[in-house]
């Protein structure tokens, strides 16, 4: 069971919008920046948001990040097929003195 | 280009050892903090541990489960990264990722740049 949560799953049409939630304490999210990355099996992830909304240089605006209290959510516009993939949201846990992520959302675009 | 290269992985016994590497390239391996993250089969992401730039003190930190059995090292001389690990189990099986933390902007932690991995499998 992860510390942070995500929902197991979302799904979208084509070019609409989703997003993806991830919940935690004031031990983790709610004092710490969140980050949050893509996963295609097989592959390297990839992180498409740190410090809560900053996006790294080649991650499209269609990402977006924000942090409320002790959740945080990984926003993507426009979606396309591509955008198929597993998320994770990670962050700092302060009580566990470790890295902790959330359980991963499978996203799919149909 | 930031490239990081693990190799080490393979099959081995639970109760057996194995040393995984990590060659990095394309930035200034020794400033850098570097971390380990694995994902074992049907599983989520898994943070291993992680050791500082030696400027910064060069410590190592480690999540619960392999806290005393894993150890991590740097050879800055080499550019490379280590993941020695002892007395693996089966919940150890797993693909191990070589990533870089927080390179842009070298504080909070997050992994900006990640290896393709290395499947490690623990089994009898």
């Amino acid at each position: 069971q992860s510390v942070l949560t995500q929902p197991p799953s979302v799904s979208a049409a084509p070019g609409r919008m989703v997003t993806i939630s991830c919940s935690g304490t004031s031990s983790n999210i709610g004092n710490n920046y969140v980050s949050w990355y893509r996963h295609l099996p097989g592959t390297a992830p990839r992180l498409l948001i740190y410090e809560n909304n900053k996006r790294p240089s080649g991650i499209p605006d269609r990402f977006s990040g924000s942090k409320s209290g002790t959740s945080a959510t990984l926003g993507i516009t426009g979606l396309q097929t591509g955008d198929e993939a597993d998320y994770y949201c990670g962050t700092w846990d302060s009580s566990l003195s470790a890295v902790v992520f959330g359980g991963g959302t499978k996203l799919t675009v149909v | 280009e930031v490239q990081l290269v693990e190799s080490g992985g393979g099959l081995v016994k639970p109760g057996g050892s194995l040393r995984l590497s990590c060659a990095a390239s394309g930035f200034t391996f020794s400033n850098a903090r570097m971390s380990w993250v694995r994902q074992a089969p049907g599983e989520g992401l898994e943070w291993v541990g992680r050791i500082k730039s030696k400027s910064d003190g060069g410590t190592t930190d480690y999540a619960a489960p392999v806290k005393g059995r894993f150890t991590i090292s740097r050879d800055d001389s080499k550019t490379t990264l280590y993941l020695q690990m002892n007395n693996l189990n089966t919940e150890d099986t797993a693909v191990y990722y070589c990533t870089t933390d927080s390179l842009l902007t070298g504080y909070y932690t997050y992994f900006d740049y990640w290896g393709q991995g290395t499947l490690v499998t623990v089994s009898s």
